[in-house]
Order: C-alpha cells, then structure tokens, then sequence
C-alpha cells in the first residue's frame, strides 16, 4: 500500500535549537519526495523537491536529506526561529504508465518558543 | 512568481446550500487540484483537471463536483453542503514541465 507516515506527530522546541522532522514511505514506483511548509490557516509551501539520484538538498536553514534504498527522508531544520513554527508535510509522487499521484503524510507540528 | 488565488479566505454556509469555490491561477499551469485537508487526517483529493473541461475524480469526490471552462479556473461546487463538508479547502496548481505544485491559500468552510 502506498503510505507516507510522518514523526514525531507534533515536536515542542526552543528557539535556537535544531530539530529533526522524519519521513518514511512505502510508495511505489517512487518519482521524487517533497517537503512543504504551512503555516497556520495557509496553504502549503514548497521547501524542496528531491529525486532519486539526490541525497541532500538545502534551502536556507532547511537541509533536505533523502536515503532511497531505506525509503527514509528527513528534514533537519538549523538554529530554529518562531517563525519555523509551522507544520510539515512530506509528499511523496507516485510515477507510472498510468500517470503521476501525489501521496501526502499527515504532517508534523513544530512549535518554536522564546 | 506563480500566483494561485481562491475566492473566499472564509466562508460560512447553511445545510442544503449550493457552494461555489472558485481558484484562479496565472502561470497557464495545465493542471490543477481541489484537496480539502482536515486535522489527523491530512490532504486529501477530491478532484482534479489536467486540461479545459476534463476532470478526474480524486480519493474523495462525492458530494462534490468541478468545472474548468477555462484554463486558469477551476471551481468546486458542492451541490448541497452538509456539516460533514466543513472543512479547509485547497486548491493547487502543477506545471507537466516539473512537477511542481504550487498552492493556494485555502478556504475554511464551515457549514453549519
């Protein structure tokens, strides 16, 4: 079954602090992995886009990491802000003869505090 | 910058009514989406266009119906709103080129 399953659910951290948000899937045939941020009452924001062949990919303080043979995908997120404070969603897309699918996790909430 | 915009940032219906969410896009994306999202349960498709007057049901399309005249709207009508329809809706926008899925900034629903 194609599945994205996200952890922790929800993650509580200090400002300033670094964190770690987790991805695993079970998608088949796999065509790339995504990572969006949303903030609260908006729409989600893509942050990266990684195919296959990447392992790592950067965005500012957000560092994308992707291990296709484990099917694992994390996002480290360096010297955290308030406005980090935001729920992620890792997208996986589902590629084939029959056309592209877009597999969603349920996300993680990040609160940053001061 | 793409720029996807939908109709209503909040909107509050009565049982029974008909519903109009309209979402405009201007990067002549061929593709376009409705998802609704609802806490523990993530985003899910209801349905989604990849050309003028074509559309393809999603994981979640009844109760639901779409229309796309033209290429840069695409509007999702419920028939009848029901409670069980409140919900955050979106809309999203894909380039065939690279896959990108831009969204836009949602519609909270509620129907009461």
């Amino acid at each position: 079954k194609n599945q994205v399953e996200q952890s922790p659910q929800s993650l509580i951290i200090l400002e300033g602090k670094n964190c770690t948000l987790q991805c695993n899937y079970t998608v088949s045939p796999f065509s790339n992995l995504r990572w969006y941020k949303q903030d609260t009452g908006r729409g989600p924001v893509s942050l990266t886009i990684m195919t296959f062949s990447e392992n790592t990919k950067s965005n500012g303080r957000y560092t994308a990491t992707l291990d296709a043979d484990t099917k694992q995908s994390s996002l480290h997120i360096t010297a955290s802000q308030l406005s980090d404070s935001a729920s992620y969603i890792c997208v996986v897309m589902r590629a084939n003869q029959a056309g592209t699918a877009l597999i969603f996790g349920k996300g993680t909430t990040l609160s940053v505090s001061s | 910058d793409v720029k996807v915009t939908q109709s209503s940032r909040y909107l509050v219906k009565r049982t029974g009514e008909k519903v109009f969410l309209e979402c405009v896009q201007d990067m002549d994306h061929e593709n376009m989406f409705w998802y609704r999202q609802d806490p523990g349960l993530g985003l899910r498709l209801i349905y989604f266009s990849y050309d003028v007057k074509m559309k393809e049901k999603g994981d979640i399309p009844e109760g639901y119906s779409v229309s796309r005249e033209k290429k840069e709207r695409f509007s999702l009508i419920l028939e009848s709103a029901s409670t069980n329809q409140t919900s955050m809706y979106l809309c999203a926008t894909r380039t065939s080129a690279t896959y990108e899925q831009y969204f836009g900034p949602g519609t909270r629903l509620t129907v009461t």
